[in-house]
């Protein structure tokens, strides 16, 4: 069963630190790997997409890396501002059956 | 341009009523697909279509169905509404589908059934 799990499930950091946010998945044959930002109340908004090839991808200060041999994602939050306070999500697209598996998310708090 | 817009943004029910949701994709794109969020199950598929056809669809009951108009605008419905059913029902839409393009999500419909 294609599975996408993600840690931590929550954590607390404060403004303008650094945070390393996990995704670890078994989709396969895989698609693309990506992740969203979800601030509360509101739709998911995506930060990156990544495919096989693609190691790295920042989007300002979100940075995503990608192993696909060990099937791992990395979401990179440098210098976090309060705004940065969200539910982030890892989604895994299935490359046959036009699948997405997502994650549980990793809720975010940036305090002052 | 504009986003997908989702109405209503909340919505009470009764057990046993059922419920209509709509939503307008962002112009141009002809894939609406649909979602379920809990705070215990995460985000769930439930369906996609594309140019009125229904593509793909999750592993939900049959009281949950929808269709697509020909403008791309998608309604879902849920029928003999449960407690469970209480969520947040996000619409997103695309160019071309879920897995091969990007997903525009709509800020959702809050559902709360009593």
């Amino acid at each position: 069963k294609n599975q996408v799990e993600q840690s931590p499930q929550s954590l607390i950091i404060l403004e303008g630190k650094n945070c390393t946010l996990q995704c670890n998945y078994t989709v396969s044959p895989f698609s693309n790997l990506r992740w969203y930002k979800q601030d509360t109340g509101r739709g998911p908004v995506s930060l990156t997409i990544m495919t096989f090839s693609e190691n790295t991808k920042s989007n300002g200060r979100y940075t995503a890396t990608l192993d696909a041999d060990t099937k791992q994602s990395s979401l990179h939050i440098t210098a976090s501002q309060l705004s940065d306070s969200a539910s982030y999500i890892c989604v895994v697209s299935e490359a046959a059956g036009n699948k997405l598996t997502f994650g549980g998310g990793t809720r975010v708090l940036v305090k002052p | 341009k504009a986003g997908v817009t989702q109405t209503p943004r909340y919505l009470i029910k009764t057990r046993g009523q059922q419920v209509t949701l709509s939503c307008s994709p962002i112009s141009g794109h002809r894939s609406v697909s649909w979602y379920q969020q809990t705070p215990g199950q995460g985000l769930q598929f439930l369906f996609e279509y594309f140019s009125e056809t229904q593509r793909n669809k999750g592993n939900f009951p049959g009281r949950f169905s929808g269709r697509q108009f020909s403008n791309s605008r998608s309604e879902m419905n849920v029928s003999t509404l449960e407690l469970g059913d209480s969520a947040l029902y996000l619409c997103a839409s695309s160019l071309s589908g879920p897995v091969g393009s990007p997903l525009h999500f709509g800020n959702g419909t809050r559902l709360t059934v009593t």
